[in-house]
């Protein structure tokens, strides 16, 4: 079956750096889009980049755009999200999601808490 | 702007059913949409896609009393015979080129 899961989460201070990953089995991982995800406590979905499958094509949106480095290794079936100069805005559970190309998500992980705060 | 609306909550009793909106931004009524439900405390699970005719493809192990169905702009999940476990926030999404988009989502209770 489907299984995404998240790791890397954890506390970090206002402009420190994280690095989530995402470790994908049960389906070709090679084959499809990846995005992820957040929530921040209390809120709703806010999605934030999407990497296709080659890697030919990545997209962020603005909140996070020069900050965050979405990315992964299609050999190790894992998406990873490299998240620097951290706000306390960004405090949020971050979930890792697949997709057939630019279209619906029909899995997602479990999320990882990712907390700014001093 | 691509944008997706969602009234807040909504409620019924159990055994009854429910039906929520999502409504698309103008200019935007033949894209299709997708449903999730996040139960408490959980990750977002896909339900069904709803394209604009109408029709719809649920996810793997959907229980038939989940539907969807749309009008114009208008984007519909029907809950039939309510489950206590039904209480969850659903949430409505959408696409385009190099982005995704979220509805705000709706609470839903079951009394």
């Amino acid at each position: 079956q489907v299984q995404l899961v998240e790791s890397g989460g954890g506390l970090v201070k206002p402009g420190g750096s994280l690095r989530l990953s995402c470790a994908a089995s049960g389906f070709t991982f090679s084959d499809y889009y990846m995005s992820w995800i957040r929530q921040a406590p209390g809120k709703g979905l806010e999605w934030i980049s999407y990497i296709t499958s080659g890697v030919t094509t990545i997209s962020y949106a603005d909140v996070v755009k020069g900050r965050f480095t979405i990315s992964r290794d299609n050999a190790k079936k894992s998406l990873y999200l490299q998240m620097n100069s951290l706000r306390a805005e960004d405090t949020a559970v971050y979930y890792c999601a697949r997709s057939w190309k630019v279209t619906e998500i029909d899995y997602w992980g479990q999320g990882t808490l990712v907390t700014v705060s001093s | 702007q691509l944008l997706l609306t969602q009234s807040p909550s909504a409620s019924a009793s159990l055994g009854a059913s429910v039906k929520l909106t999502c409504t698309l931004s103008s200019g935007h009524n033949t894209y299709a949409i997708a449903w999730h439900q996040q139960q408490p405390g959980k990750g977002p699970r896909y339900l069904m896609k709803v394209n604009s005719d109408g029709s719809h493809r649920k996810g793997d192990g959907i229980p038939d009393r989940f539907s969807g169905s749309s009008s114009g702009a208008e984007h519909y999940l029907t809950i039939s015979s309510l489950q206590s476990e039904d209480e969850a926030d659903y949430y409505c999404q959408t696409w385009d080129t190099g982005l995704w988009v979220f509805g705000g989502g709706t609470k839903v209770t079951v009394l």
